[in-house]
């Protein structure tokens, strides 16, 4: 496809339970980001990912949030024991930068986690 | 880490009237200032970008303006038609960061 692709598009989970949403990026673009956007709020930057280095992990409220990125493409992030707090939209966004941020971000439409 | 501060949060104008989004950051090395705009239910997207070496840039009906001594950047959307709504999101960066720092977002709404 020509855009970043994320699924699902929506998960509605019980608290307690474990998720993992998953993104596509555009296919060579090296940078990798994943943000959630809470209801009212800005996007919040939780981790980066660029080419083979170690990513960016700043941004991850908690250790019950972990990504991973395989290969230099597909992108899956993880939360465990999902907290109704967890409830967000997730964006994916790809860039074709390879260091540096100084160019635009393509965003997936985003995966609407919603925890019961 | 960079603060970034967008007012307001809505905005509803008539058609035809002018727009202005206001932004501040904190981190005076900041040197790259996107706004991306959100319409409902899809993904945000580009629509304009400034770098701190110029105060001023357009394209067609939306301008943004950097005042770097105030360490304040504003969106500005001239002739507004319905299409415009949107949420529109500010955000600034460092060179050589991994991070783009967005505001909240300013809910624009043009009355038909």
């Amino acid at each position: 496809g020509a855009g970043v692709s994320q699924s699902p598009s929506n998960k509605v989970t019980e608290k307690g339970k474990d998720v993992e949403l998953r993104c596509d990026p555009i296919s060579g673009h090296t940078a990798l980001y994943w943000y959630r956007q809470s209801l009212g709020q800005g996007l919040e930057f939780l981790i980066y990912f660029q080419g083979n280095s170690a990513p960016d992990k700043s941004g991850l409220p908690s250790d019950r949030f972990s990504a991973e990125r395989t290969g230099g493409s597909v992108s899956t992030l993880t939360i465990q024991r999902t907290q109704q707090e967890d409830s967000a939209v997730y964006l994916c966004a790809s860039s074709p930068r390879t260091s540096g941020f100084t160019g635009e971000l393509f965003f997936g439409e985003g995966s609407r986690l919603t925890v019961l | 880490g960079e603060n970034v501060e967008q007012h307001p949060s809505t905005l509803s104008v008539q058609e035809g009237d002018s727009a202005v989004i206001k932004c501040t950051y904190s981190d005076s090395a900041s040197n790259y200032f996107p706004w991306y705009k959100q319409e409902l239910g899809k993904r945000p997207q580009l629509i304009i970008d400034i770098r701190s070496n110029v105060g001023e840039k357009k394209d067609q009906r939306i301008a943004v303006t950097l005042n770097k001594t105030a360490k304040h950047f504003s969106l500005h959307i001239t002739e507004t038609q319905p299409e415009d709504s949107a949420v529109y999101f500010c955000a600034a960066s460092t060179a050589g960061a991994n991070n783009l720092f967005f505001g909240t977002g300013t809910r624009l709404t043009v009355i038909p």
